[in-house]
């Protein structure tokens, strides 16, 4: 089983700032990964997938990078609808696994 | 949209069967699948069934326990659960694959969810 391992546990970040997200694979998925944003109660929503390409209506502060084992998950300006939970899931493998989630919270 | 039903209270050894009603797309061209939270837990894949209901996956946690199938001129997705243990716990979630046919394998929507609880 693929371990995915998100970083960090949370991320607090001030309005209109940018924030950095972290995922790393135990092996290589090539570019198998996708990204989930979880707003409090809410199913999640697909934001990234192929590591890089955005999902049909993300807005384009949301960028995706990396390949292999090592994942990136940027807003470039947080917004107050941004500080939610983010999630990266490989689809390289089965089983299909996800990682722990980052929280990004104000500062 | 898809909208999950069936969650509940259950007892330990139970059984229970989740529903996941489609609309609005053409159901019996996704792959689907479920996957479950834990409270106050991350995000756990639970099985895979292809579009025309001939392929099954199943997590290590479930296999034996948990079966998936599809009535595609229902436009609905079943999960029955038996041999239900405490860790089974959670927000049951069904997702639609991306593409037709041939799955994707990363979840492009969700349902609102089904809460099942696992309790003595």
């Amino acid at each position: 089983e693929i371990v995915m391992t998100q970083s960090p546990a949370t991320l607090s970040v001030s309005p209109g700032q940018r924030a950095t997200l972290s995922c790393w694979a135990s092996q290589s998925v090539s570019t198998n990964l996708a990204w989930y944003q979880q707003k409090l109660g809410q199913a999640p929503r697909l934001l990234i997938y192929g590591a890089s390409t955005r999902a049909t209506g993300i807005p384009a502060r949301f960028s995706g990078s990396g390949s292999g084992s090592d994942f990136t998950l940027t807003i470039s300006s947080l917004q107050s609808e941004d500080f939610v939970i983010y999630y990266c899931q490989q689809y390289d493998m089965w089983p299909l696994t996800f990682g722990g989630g980052t929280k990004v919270e104000i500062k | 949209q898809l909208v999950e039903s069936g969650g509940g209270v259950v007892q330990p050894g139970g059984s229970l069967r989740l529903s996941c009603e489609a609309s609005g797309f053409t159901f019996s061209n996704l792959a689907m699948y479920w996957v479950r939270q834990s409270p106050g837990k991350g995000l756990e894949w639970v099985s895979f069934i292809s579009f025309d209901g001939k392929n099954e996956y199943y997590a290590d946690s479930v296999k034996g326990r948990f079966t998936v199938f599809r009535d595609n001129s229902k436009n609905t997705l079943y999960l029955q659960m038996s041999s239900l243990r405490t860790e089974d716990t959670g927000i049951y979630y069904c997702a639609r694959d991306s593409a037709f046919w041939t799955p994707t394998w990363y979840f492009d929507f969700w349902g609102q969810g089904a809460l099942v609880t696992v309790s003595a």
